[in-house]
Formats: structure tokens, sequence, C-alpha cells
């Protein structure tokens, strides 16, 4: 099947830094990749939906200029938290859609990254 | 607007059948997705229905019914391991996913 590799898994860093979180599709070609996050016990909030290049189209609400993301191979897409401040401690989970299975198929999921900023 | 209904909590025992219902209004229909998700996990995908009807998946069954904007998953011979979120998502008619805010299904002993 599918695989979506996503990393970290887990990072801890402090206020007023930035992190990045990669998203790679192994075996298949991502046109569209999508990012989400999750807060404790809440269903996944859709961020932004990231094409192969062109820019991401970001979910009313959603900061541009704070969750930088970027979509430069059909492998690879990745999300940039600036200036992280603890509100932003969240999971983070990206997902994939396979350009070959159409509008039909499952999306995949990578495994998720916990942000916790001190 | 665009909706999609799903019980917030179920609690299911060991060894028994569950029904989850989801209900939507969307724009347009491309089809309906179920999820599950284990706590600090990603969601793994379970079911994709397009067509009314019922597919079987083993364990699982998932159920559609267009004109009634319904679905329901059926989960068999429970285990605990199947103690998770269920997701029920729809993709509208511009391939848009509209997630469900999620079931949790709670199995006892």
């Amino acid at each position: 099947g599918a695989v979506v590799s996503q990393h970290p898994s887990r990072v801890i860093c402090k206020s007023g830094t930035s992190v990045k979180i990669e998203c790679r599709s192994l075996d298949f070609q991502a046109t569209t990749m999508f990012w989400y996050r999750q807060f404790p016990k809440q269903s996944l909030m859709l961020m932004a939906t990231s094409n192969e290049g062109s820019k991401a189209t970001y979910e009313q609400g959603v900061e541009k200029d704070k969750f930088l993301i970027n979509h430069a191979s059909l492998t690879l897409s990745t999300l940039t938290v600036t200036s992280a401040h603890p509100e932003d401690s969240s999971f983070y989970i990206c997902s994939a859609r396979d350009r070959n299975r159409g509008d039909t198929g499952e999306l995949f999921f990578g495994e998720g990254s916990r942000l916790t900023v001190l | 607007g665009q909706n999609i209904d799903q019980p917030t909590e179920m609690t299911a025992t060991e060894g028994a059948i569950v029904q989850i219902n989801c209900t939507y209004q969307t724009s347009g229909f491309n089809g309906l997705f179920w999820y599950q998700q284990h706590a600090g996990e990603a969601p793994t995908f379970l079911s994709y229905n397009v067509l009314d009807g019922l597919e079987e998946k083993g364990r699982f069954s998932s159920f559609l019914s267009r004109s009634k904007g319904y679905s329901y998953l059926l989960l068999k011979e429970l285990q605990m391991k199947d103690s998770a979120s269920y997701l029920c998502v729809v993709m509208d008619s511009n391939y848009q996913l509209i997630w469900g805010a999620g079931t949790k299904l709670i199995i006892k002993p």
C-alpha cells in the first residue's frame, strides 16, 4: 500500500523559534497533500491544501504567514510553524492523495507530528 | 452550509455488534469515507462508498443511501482494539473533504 512518512514525530522547541515538519509520499506521487492539526480529544481540522508547484490553499482562520507550506515536488510537502508559541502546541498530520488513483481513492496519512512549544 | 452529523460517543460490549450512523448535507457528493483513529495516532482508512448499498470488508461493513444523505458503519464481533474514534468524511462536488467530528467508541469487556 501507499506509504506517507512524516518527520519529525515529536518536536519540542522554545517559544519564538520556527519548526519544520516534512511529509513525504514514499512510493507514489502526490499532487495534493493536506495538512491538519488536532487538539486533544477533538477532530481533525484541515489547515490547508497543498498542490505541487502552486501556492497552498488555506482554510479560513489559518494564518498563512505563520504556517508556511511548501510543496516543491510530487513527493514532498513541508509545513513550517514560524515563531511558534505555546498555543501552537498540537498534533499535526499530513495526508496525501495518489495522483494515479484520482479522486476515487483513499487518503494516505502520515504518522503525525506532536509539537510542544515551551 | 455543509454539515456532517454523527454521535459523539457510543459504548458497546466486546463480541457484540455496533452501528455508527452518519448523516450529511453537502454541496454535491463524490463519495463517503470512514476512518478509524486511535488516540494519538493518525487516521486509518476503513471504507469508501460512492454508490448506494452495503460494502462488506471483514468485520466492518459500510452502508450508503445517497437519497437520504445517510451512511452507517457496522462493526461486528467487537474487540477491545476497536475502541477508537470513527470519522465520517464526505467528498463534495468540488472534491473537497468534509470531516465529521467523529464518534468515540468505547468497548467494554
